[in-house]
């Protein structure tokens, strides 16, 4: 069946501007997360959903960065004023209720140069 | 949740069976023992996860001491398929999310 999909792949942008990157997850996943991930670093959580609400933003690192989920499936992290330290690959995971083992999409790539 | 601590990288012939150490001397009772893996420009992928008994699915075997405080993954018959980072986590069940460590970089030789 079809899993986690992330668009755009790749995003490249300049410093200052907004993203969105988007996330449509395993259907019927009621949890959705995301996490980021520099060169040479294990995966770092963001934020993670269950059903529309945001569960635990604690990940966020700073106000540029916010992310929604209105009808409890498909995810959009934004991001706001993009600085190149946000460079990074943004990944996206779902879950099923009661399932504690999380799938992962392929990731966005991306560049702010 | 509990740290994990991981060699940075190993090395495996192809065939023979990849043992993985992990860890997490700081693991508390409720804690779960979870491994993923990611393959280069993947998303990670679950592997297997366990308490405090031995578990084993079709992937790998995870082996858990007795006073919990390190466990180690097996994939018994390593193929080029699974040269890999390898995470170690430690984190309570059915929690909102994963802490990843660096990992472990495993690379499966012919």
């Amino acid at each position: 069946g079809a899993g986690v999909s992330q668009t755009p792949s790749n995003k490249v942008t300049e410093k200052g501007k907004y993203v969105e990157l988007r996330c449509d997850p395993i259907s019927g996943h009621t949890a959705l997360y995301w996490y980021r991930q520099s060169l040479g670093q294990g995966p770092e959580f963001l934020i993670y959903f269950q059903g529309t609400g945001a569960a635990d933003d604690s990940g966020l690192p700073n106000d540029r960065f916010f992310a929604v989920r209105p009808e409890g499936s498909v995810s959009t992290l934004k991001i706001q004023r993009t600085e190149r330290g946000d460079s990074a690959v943004y990944l996206c995971a779902s879950s099923p209720r009661g399932v504690d083992e999380q799938f992962f999409g392929p990731g966005t790539r991306l560049t702010v140069l | 949740d509990a740290k994990t601590t991981q060699p940075t990288s190993m090395d495996c012939a192809e065939g023979r069976a990849a043992n993985l150490p992990c860890n997490h001397s700081t693991i508390s009772g409720n804690e779960y023992v979870y491994w993923y893996r990611q393959i280069h420009s993947q998303g990670p992928q679950y592997i297997i996860h366990g308490l405090k008994n031995n578990e084993t699915n079709e992937m790998a075997s995870l082996i858990i001491t007795e006073d919990r405080k390190s466990s180690t993954l097996i994939l018994p018959h390593a193929t080029l398929r699974d040269t890999a980072v390898y995470y170690c986590i430690s984190s309570s069940y059915n929690t909102d999310k994963l802490i990843f460590g660096t990992g472990t970089r495993l690379q499966v030789f012919p």
